[in-house]
C-alpha cells in the first residue's frame, strides 16, 4: 500500500551504540520528513527536507542527525541516545513542503527501544 | 507556538453508534488535514479542507472546517469495527509546516 519504506522495522540499541534509520520513497516526491511518535505525546515533527535541503529542525537534540542524499532517501543517524528516545520513528514524504496543500505519505515506522 | 488539541482523547462506542472528534487550533489555519492510524499501523491521509465553513463527505465520514478556520470536526455515522483507530487532524498555520493534533483513539465494540 505504501510507497514509503523504512528499515529496520524494529531496533533495540544501547545508549552507547550508533545506528541509522533508513527511509526510501518511491513516489517521486520532493519533500521528506522525520516524525517521532511516543505514547505520551502526539506526532512530533523532527526534520523536514525539501529538494534535499533541510528546511526544518524542530529543536531536536544533536544526538539525532539527519541526512538526505537525494529526494528519494532519508536517513536518521542515532548516537548516545537516552531511554526516553524510545518511540516509533515515522518517515513521510509529500510532493512539496513549502507550498503546502499536499498530503503526507507515511512509512510503516521503526520501533526503537533504547536500553 | 501553534498548538492543535483534539477531544476527546479516547472514545468507545457500540457498533452502529455515531462518533465525532473535534480539533481546535490556537491560531487561524490556512488548511487542515485528517489522518487515520490503525492499531499497529501508520497515519494514512483521509482528506484536506481549505475553505471557511467547508464540509466534505466520504461515505459515512463527514468533515467540517469552522467558519473562523480555527476548528474542525470529523463525524462518523453508524460506526463499524473497521473504523477502529486513532484519528489525527493536522493544521497548517502561519508557517508552512503542519502541526498534528493530539489524536482521538476510537474503539468500536461489536
Amino acid at each position: 500500500e505504501t510507497g514509503v519504506t523504512q528499515t529496520p522495522r524494529h531496533l533495540v540499541m544501547g545508549m552507547t551504540n550508533k545506528k541509522s534509520l533508513k527511509c526510501e520513497q518511491h513516489l517521486g516526491h520532493n519533500a521528506m520528513y522525520w516524525y517521532k511518535q511516543s505514547a505520551k505525546k502526539p506526532l512530533e515533527l523532527m526534520f523536514v527536507y525539501n529538494f534535499k535541503e533541510q528546511t526544518e529542525n524542530n529543536s531536536v537534540p544533536s544526538r539525532f542527525s539527519p541526512e538526505c542524499p537525494n529526494s528519494s532517501h532519508l536517513f536518521l543517524h542515532l548516537h548516545t541516545l537516552q531511554p526516553e528516545d524510545s518511540a516509533l520513528y515515522l518517515c513521510a514524504s509529500s510532493q512539496d513542503s513549502l507550498t503546502g496543500g499536499y498530503e503526507q505519505y507515511f512509512g510503516p515506522g521503526t520501533r526503537l527501544t533504547v536500553t | 507556538g501553534q498548538q492543535v488539541m483534539q477531544i476527546p482523547q479516547y472514545q468507545h462506542v457500540q457498533e452502529g453508534e455515531d462518533f465525532t472528534t473535534y480539533c481546535n487550533s490556537s491560531t487561524t489555519l490556512s488548511n487542515i488535514q485528517w489522518y487515520k492510524q490503525r492499531p499497529g499501523g501508520h497515519p494514512v491521509f483521509l482528506i484536506q479542507l481549505v475553505k471557511s465553513g467547508e464540509v466534505k463527505k466520504q461515505k459515512r465520514l463527514t468533515f467540517q472546517f469552522g467558519e473562523a478556520k480555527k476548528n474542525s470536526s470529523l463525524h462518523i455515522t453508524a460506526t463499524q469495527t473497521t473504523d477502529v483507530g486513532t484519528y489525527f487532524c493536522a493544521g497548517r498555520g502561519g508557517t508552512y509546516k503542519y502541526i498534528f493534533g493530539t489524536g482521538t483513539r476510537l474503539k468500536v465494540l461489536a
